[in-house]
């Protein structure tokens, strides 16, 4: 069916590292995406998002890259910091089968950042 | 802003017992979700309100799950009864506009509850 997806569930990049975390959709009429970071015992925190009209966003040391045309989207953290450490997930805004729109979330990527 | 509150943070009970969970969202946000997190996955969709209605519940397990907001604020989420499977984080989470008018705005999550049925 129908799902948005990570290439890989876990991520090790050392300190200062730029990285980067994946998101495959398969959901074409998906039009606005978001990243999210969860860590240990807290719920999923906002970090960025995007629609479908952009190809890229930047934030405060994130920048999300849209490619329609694979269904893909990534998030690269620049200079990775040991804070950076969690899981991140990607959710799209999908129509449910009853016609509503809901978020709907991917597996998640674990980063792991080594001092 | 204060976030989104949900208490308990833990729950243990036996299965076939009853649980409830209580979420109070960001004020002034009409639209609220119940979310289950099995470790190692992904939030799966239980329910969606849109101020006191039900916008989308297709995931939510009917027969022994059900969610209510009143009065468009408050929710609760109740389990009964719990079976093993159930063992899961439960999230409650909020946003300002309601998705599908064309707004589109990030859900605001609490930390969630817990629960773990034995």
């Amino acid at each position: 069916g129908e799902s948005v997806g990570l290439h890989l569930p876990t991520l090790s990049v050392q300190e200062g590292d730029n990285s980067i975390i994946n998101c495959a959709y398969s959901n074409s009429a998906s039009d606005y995406f978001i990243w999210y970071k969860q860590e240990s015992g807290k719920g999923p925190q906002f970090i960025i998002d995007i629609r479908s009209n952009m190809d890229k966003r930047q934030g405060q040391r994130v920048t999300v890259l849209l490619n329609k045309t694979v269904k893909h989207l990534s998030l690269q953290i620049a200079a990775t910091q040991p804070g950076d450490s969690a899981v991140y997930f990607c959710a799209e805004r999908r129509r449910a089968s009853g016609g509503s729109y809901i978020p709907t979330f991917g597996r998640g990527t674990s980063l792991i950042v080594h001092p | 802003e204060a976030g989104v509150a949900q208490s308990p943070r833990y729950k243990i009970i036996e299965k076939r017992q009853s649980v409830a969970f209580w979420c109070n969202p960001i004020s002034g946000h009409a639209t609220l979700y119940w979310y289950q997190q099995i470790l190692g996955q992904g939030p799966k969709l239980l329910i969606q309100f849109q101020n006191n209605g039900v916008v989308d519940d297709s995931q939510l397990p009917k027969d022994r799950f059900s969610a209510e907001r009143l009065k468009g604020v408050d929710s609760t989420l109740k389990i009964q009864p719990a079976k093993l499977e159930d063992s899961a984080v439960y999230l409650c989470a909020s946003s300002l506009p309601p998705w599908g008018t064309g707004r589109n705005s990030p859900l605001h999550f609490g930390n969630g509850t817990r629960l773990t049925v034995t």
